[in-house]
């Protein structure tokens, strides 16, 4: 049963490009949540899933960022013109009974 | 709003010594806290999970306690090993409608030879 996987592991953007992180659950697995590392600092929250509906999305900038989860493949974390300040890791997890299992991350550089 | 606090922000031990990491959370009503390993430039692996009825948990040569009423957890790595170093986190769950974890700024462990 493979984990949670998240490409591209590693992403390179200039400022104003469109950075596209995709994320696939464990299998059976149907929520998923996005979490935001910034460098030096520990992993906020920043929106949680279902297929097809979003639920939570609280932590998530108000703009430029979207995400979603559909019924047939893999969610999608969505920054569009991005800036320097985006430069993070990105991790993406999904949930099994109480526990959060999480990918490998995909590490955002903006130039 | 819940804040989570690990202490110490770094920690170096050598070779088979125990020791012990703190976590501390304002808001006592959590429906459960995990233990995360991170290794540099890696995903998180989770260690264990405490839910919150229980008291401790255990696997391997980790144990994990909580106590609620306080807001604390410690994490207790026993005979401690070079593999051992990464960063460890704590998260905790509210629980509600999300369960979206609250994480700490982490611990970070050297385990010299």
């Amino acid at each position: 049963n493979a984990g949670v996987m998240q490409n591209p592991r590693h992403l390179v953007r200039r400022r104003g490009q469109e950075a596209r992180l995709r994320c696939s659950p464990m299998k059976g697995h149907s929520h998923v949540y996005w979490y935001r590392q910034l460098p030096e600092e520990g992993l906020k929250f920043m929106v949680y899933l279902q297929k097809e509906n979003i639920i939570d999305e609280s932590g998530m900038p108000k703009e430029r960022f979207s995400a979603e989860f559909p019924k047939e493949g893999p969610s999608i974390l969505r920054i569009q013109q991005v800036v320097r300040g985006d430069s993070a890791a990105y991790f993406c997890a999904s949930r099994r009974d109480n526990e959060q299992f999480f990918g490998p991350g995909t590490r955002l550089t903006v130039l | 709003k819940q804040e989570v606090t690990q202490i110490p922000a770094a920690l170096s031990v050598p070779e088979g010594e125990n020791l012990v990491l703190n976590c501390s959370f304002t808001d006592s009503a959590i429906y459960n806290l995990q233990w995360f390993r991170q290794d540099p430039g890696k995903g998180l692996t989770s260690l264990l999970l405490i839910q919150s009825s229980q008291r401790e948990q255990t696997s391997g040569r980790l144990n994990a306690s909580l106590d609620k009423s306080s807001g604390r957890s410690t994490l207790y790595i026993a005979a401690s090993q070079p593999g051992d170093s990464a960063t460890y986190l704590c998260a905790v769950d509210l629980g509600g409608t999300a369960s979206k974890l609250t994480f700490g700024t982490g611990t970070r462990l050297q385990v010299t030879l």
